[in-house]
Parts: C-alpha cells; sequence; structure tokens
C-alpha cells in the first residue's frame, strides 16, 4: 500500500513564525503536491514537484515556498505565518505518465493532512 | 471563475436510493477527470477517465465522461451510511490541475 505521512495532524502557531510541514512518500513517486483545503473553496494547489530540487507554483503560492532535497520528502514552508493561513493542508504524491518535462496528476494518494491554525 | 464546476453542492438522500453527481469541466489541454471521495480527512481516489462513453464500475460506484458536453457523473447505486462523503472531481490538464469545490453526500439510515 502507498503510505504518504505528514508531519503534524494539529498544528498552532503565531503569526509571523516560520511554519515547516513535512511530507514524505514511501512509494518512490515522482511527483508530489501541496494543497491547502478550505470551506467552500475546495482542494487548491500551491506548490508541485515532479523531480527532486524541481518545483512549480500551484493556483496559490504566495507566501509559502517549497523545498525537495529528498525524492520521498517535499516539505512546505511559510516563511512568516499569517492568519489567512489557516487551513487544512494536504500532501499528496503521484507516478509520472511520462518521463523527463513530461508531467501528469494521474492517480494522486494522499497524506491525512495536517490542520494548521495561526493565531 | 470556477473552472471545475459540481452540482449538487450537498444532498441528503435514504439508505437504498440511487444518487448522481455532476462534474462539468473546462476543456483546455484536458487530459483526465478525477473522482475522489473524501469522508474525514484524506480524499481517497475512486476514478481516472480519459475516454468518452466509456463507464468505469467499482461496487456499486460508476462514473462516465462526455468529452462533447465536457462532463462527467459519478453514480451510486443501492446507498449505504457509509457512503456519506465529499466527493470531488478534478480535471487535469498538461500543467495543471484543478479540483470542484464537492458534492456534500450524507445518507440516512
Amino acid at each position: 500500500d502507498v503510505k504518504v505521512t505528514q508531519s503534524s495532524r494539529y498544528l498552532v502557531k503565531r503569526t509571523g513564525e516560520k511554519v515547516f510541514l513535512e511530507c514524505v512518500q514511501d512509494m518512490d513517486h515522482e511527483n508530489m503536491f501541496w494543497y491547502r483545503q478550505d470551506p467552500g473553496l475546495g482542494l487548491r494547489l500551491i506548490y508541485f514537484s515532479y523531480d527532486v530540487k524541481m518545483k512549480e507554483k500551484g493556483d496559490i503560492p504566495e507566501g509559502y515556498s517549497v523545498s525537495r532535497e529528498k525524492k520521498e520528502r517535499f516539505s512546505l514552508i511559510l516563511e512568516s505565518a499569517s492568519t489567512n493561513q489557516t487551513s487544512m493542508y494536504l500532501c499528496a504524491s503521484s507516478w509520472p505518465e511520462g518521463t523527463g518535462w513530461v508531467r501528469s496528476y494521474n492517480e494522486q494518494f494522499f497524506g491525512p493532512g495536517t490542520r494548521l491554525t495561526v493565531l | 471563475e470556477d473552472k471545475v464546476v459540481q452540482s449538487p453542492l450537498s444532498l441528503v438522500v435514504h439508505e437504498g436510493d440511487t444518487v448522481t453527481l455532476n462534474c462539468s469541466y473546462e476543456v483546455t489541454n484536458f487530459r483526465s477527470l478525477l473522482w475522489y471521495k473524501q469522508e474525514k480527512k484524506a480524499p481517497t481516489f475512486l476514478f481516472m477517465l480519459t475516454s468518452s462513453g466509456i463507464e468505469k464500475k467499482s461496487g456499486r460506484l460508476s462514473s462516465i465522461l462526455d468529452k462533447k458536453e465536457l462532463f462527467s457523473i459519478l453514480n451510486i447505486t443501492a446507498t449505504q451510511t457509509g457512503d456519506s462523503a465529499v466527493y470531488l472531481c478534478a480535471q487535469t490538464g498538461a500543467n495543471n490541475l484543478f479540483f470542484g469545490t464537492g458534492t456534500r453526500l450524507t445518507v440516512i439510515p
């Protein structure tokens, strides 16, 4: 079974703090994704990565950065947390459809989510 | 403007009923249409549809894609309380992915 784990289930931080959300997958997937999920807005893509050290912005990258130093690990960083970043954060991974620069969003396996509250 | 629109937003049915959930999407660089079920936390994958008119089936769940009319439906027959969840659809393109806001299905005994 594919397993995607996230470092924390619940996290409470103060405005201005630096926040690290970690995601690890054990299936050797090339693609990894970070989403946030808010009521009425659905799942929105923040960043994704299709290889080690490769990243691309999703729909709402502002206020976030990411790091992918190892294939199995994809980190989401909030440099200076703000109250509007209070949300559920979901990480996902998937196999690529092709190779090289071809990227795919096939079946994604999601982690359990991190509910982040910024006070 | 929403790229993926799901309807209804919310649905309450009795056990044993059949439900149809709708998902309409944009055509730009369409690659696939995905359905997920989200109960309490992480969405779990249900179906991926790429070809028009071919029904995918898994137990009481089935889904079909209409690439001409740009929509997909998810059918659940003989619903059970365990089907209560938010059902998400997502469109993937060459370099993007968009989720709808989901349909919340509640199945009451």
